[in-house]
């Protein structure tokens, strides 16, 4: 069965550098969910959109920001980057409606040098 | 949302059973429990989910008592491949984009 994908699966930045992380849900899931986990942390929620809306906030910085588009894949943009931006990024997909259940993607690990 | 407390870590033995438990004493009718796997550099992997009473399926057994304000994950005869790190968590059915909060989870360690 067709899982959530993220690319690339290992990115390193210099400080202040950009990023794009990249996520395609299961087919037919139209809810996009990002979060964020540094090391020994728990996942922490950053945003999340639905039917290619915001549809949630979470702890996500100024300095990023993240959109859905017509085919629902989602992409988080990433800039000035800073050295505690490193962690692993999760994309996780769901069906919106009812109670849901979240697939979670292998993941972006972000070094920031 | 309801707030959860889990144990912070627990140890087993391979072939044992375990259960962990979270609390969530301020759960709301229409609040379901969700409880989820993380191994290392991996995203979470959904387990089982339940309203109430007792729900099983092929990987564990979750059992609700009927004040819902607590509930067990149950593993049962674990392997060294269970270490691993267990979310509960507790929300409502959304209308899409509800977002999934993970509070603190439970590292479950499985010894040979």
């Amino acid at each position: 069965a067709a899982g959530v994908i993220q690319s690339p699966r290992h990115l390193i930045k210099e400080k202040r550098e950009t990023a794009t992380l990249k996520c395609y849900p299961i087919p037919r899931h139209d809810t996009v969910y990002w979060y964020q986990q540094g090391p020994g942390q728990d996942p922490q929620f950053l945003i999340s959109f639905y039917e290619k809306m915001q549809s949630d906030k979470g702890s996500i910085p100024d300095r990023f920001s993240a959109q859905q588009f017509s085919d629902y894949h989602s992409e988080l943009n990433m800039s000035s980057l800073e050295l505690g931006d490193s962690a692993l990024y999760f994309c996780a997909s769901s069906l919106g409606q009812g109670a849901e259940k979240l697939f979670f993607g292998s993941g972006t690990q972000l070094s920031v040098l | 949302l309801a707030k959860t407390t889990q144990p912070i870590s627990m140890d087993s033995y391979e072939g044992q059973e375990v259960n962990i438990t979270c609390s969530h004493n301020n759960i709301a009718t229409n609040d379901y429990i969700t409880w989820y796997q993380q191994f290392p550099s991996q995203g979470p992997r959904f387990i089982i989910q339940g309203y109430k009473t007792k729900v099983t399926n092929e990987v564990a057994s979750l059992f609700i008592p009927a004040d819902r304000k607590s509930s067990t994950l149950s593993l049962p005869r674990v392997s060294l491949s269970d270490t691993a790190v267990y979310y509960c968590l507790v929300g409502p059915p959304g209308t899409g984009g509800f977002k999934t909060i993970f509070g603190a989870g439970t590292r479950l360690f499985v010894k040979a």
